[in-house]
């Protein structure tokens, strides 16, 4: 099987645009879960989908938002990108609901310029 | 999820045994022990987890006490490529799918 791809890689923005980020789980997976990753924070945990629905949010501002496709497919989006926003974007999928073993994609970098 | 700390950094011979530990000391009884690795730039790669027996499979085997505060994840024969953040992390398994990772053991594995 094919692992969880994300897509860009990289990417670089400017200040107050907006980025969507893309994360194709594990064919057959149903869950897909958004990490932030920066030197200072570590790993956060921003949200996990679930057959399309939201189930769980991290502590993260309403700028960042999430969303499911019926493929499993999820995509991510921040809007009024702030400088603080760079950092390594992973996506992790997961067959289950409450499945602690988690396949974690390469992850997305972005930075804010 | 109960709290976890591990040090933060651990250095190990190539080919020898790297012995990693972990508290957890306010571990609840259906708390699991998970065991992740993130090596350079990559997306964090699962290891092994754990309830109350010691596990082992290709990777690693892991060893938690028997009043399960702490645990211990062993890499038999440690290499260049197992240098690495390790990441213990402890959760119930009826929570959804949220993981939520601490600092972690910096290992460096050394020729």
């Amino acid at each position: 099987k094919a692992g969880v791809t994300q897509t860009p890689r990289y990417l670089i923005k400017t200040r107050g645009q907006q980025v969507t980020l893309s994360c194709s789980p594990i064919s057959g997976h149903r869950s897909v879960s958004w990490y932030q990753q920066t030197p200072g924070q570590g790993l956060q945990f921003l949200f996990e989908y679930f057959s399309e629905t939201q189930r769980n949010k991290g502590n993260f501002p309403g700028r960042f938002s999430g969303r499911q496709f019926s493929n499993s497919r999820s995509e991510m989006n921040v809007s009024t990108l702030e400088l603080g926003d760079s950092a390594l974007y992973l996506c992790a999928s997961s067959s289950g609901l409450a499945a602690g073993l988690q396949y974690f994609g390469p992850g997305t970098r972005l930075t804010v310029t | 999820d109960a709290k976890t700390t591990q040090p933060p950094s651990m250095d190990c011979a190539e080919g020898r045994a790297a012995n990693l530990p972990c508290n957890h000391s306010t571990i609840s009884g259906n708390e699991y022990v998970y065991w992740y690795r993130q090596i350079h730039s990559q997306g964090p790669q699962y290891i092994i987890h754990g309830l109350k027996n010691n596990e082992t499979n290709e990777m690693a085997s892991l060893i938690i006490t028997e009043d399960r505060k702490s645990s211990t994840l062993i890499l038999p024969h440690a290499t260049l490529r197992d240098t690495a953040v390790y990441y213990c992390i402890v959760r119930v398994n009826n929570a959804g799918n949220m993981l939520t990772f601490g600092g972690g053991t910096r290992l460096m594995v050394k020729p």
